[in-house]
């Protein structure tokens, strides 16, 4: 398979901008797909592709993707915006969408 | 409105198998591929297997090969994950997701809870 390495925290203030990164080797052939999870509940898709974004997902919600390194940025960030955030991609043969990063989670103080 | 309702989870003994089922509803079952992910309690998510629309694709993580099958039933719009051997290691969350074709996995069941335990 493949990895992908995110930092594990990361914190904003409310309003400001944040940048939640992800690195592999496999993001160099292929697009990340970025979900956001809260306590309790199912992960939710929120960036995928080339920087689309799921029907109800905010504009604030935004990707981008250089080398080895995806990207997912919170333009002002929302309290509600509070999640763990994970990156997925496929696997080195792309076979299958089957690699998550490890995750980070967001505070927005 | 897509929906994915697992079930089966439970808790089995150490070494014991357990069948997980996943009913889809509200799309068109055999055109999306699907796949299981668990999450370990306070842990990050694991893709754990993935099945092909027609079902003739099949793909594993290490961690389950040789222990885990997936199967569907397109004419009932149902995902299985047949688990044996299980180890404290398996205990999790387990997620039913969608994955249409040329697209992410876009939409995920609530979950089932396994545990492994004595």
């Amino acid at each position: 398979s493949s990895e992908l390495t995110q930092d594990p925290t990361v914190s904003v203030a409310l309003g400001q901008t944040v940048r939640i990164t992800c690195q592999g080797d496999s993001l160099r052939n292929y697009y990340a797909n970025w979900y956001q999870q809260k306590p309790g509940q199912a992960p939710v898709l929120v960036i995928y592709g080339k920087n689309k974004r799921p029907s109800g997902i905010p504009d604030r919600f935004s990707g981008s993707d250089s080398g080895n390194t995806a990207s997912l940025t919170i333009t002002g960030a929302q309290a509600e915006d509070e999640a763990d955030y994970y990156c997925n991609s496929r696997d080195r043969s792309g076979d299958h969408l089957g690699v998550f990063g490890g995750g980070t989670k967001l505070t927005v103080l | 409105e897509v929906q994915l309702v697992e079930s089966g989870g439970g808790v089995v003994q150490p070494g014991g198998s357990l069948r997980l089922s996943c009913a889809a509803s509200g799309f068109t079952f055999n055109d999306c591929q699907m796949n299981w992910v668990r999450q370990a309690p306070g842990k990050g998510l694991e893709w754990v297997s993935y099945i092909s629309s027609s079902g003739r694709t099949i793909y594993y993580a290490d961690s389950v090969k040789g222990r885990f099958t997936i199967s569907r039933d397109n004419a009932k719009n149902s995902l299985y994950l047949e688990m044996r051997s299980l180890t404290a290691d398996d205990t999790a969350v387990y997620y039913c997701a969608r994955e249409p074709v040329g697209d992410p996995i876009d939409y995920w069941g609530q979950g089932t809870l396994v545990t492994v335990s004595s």
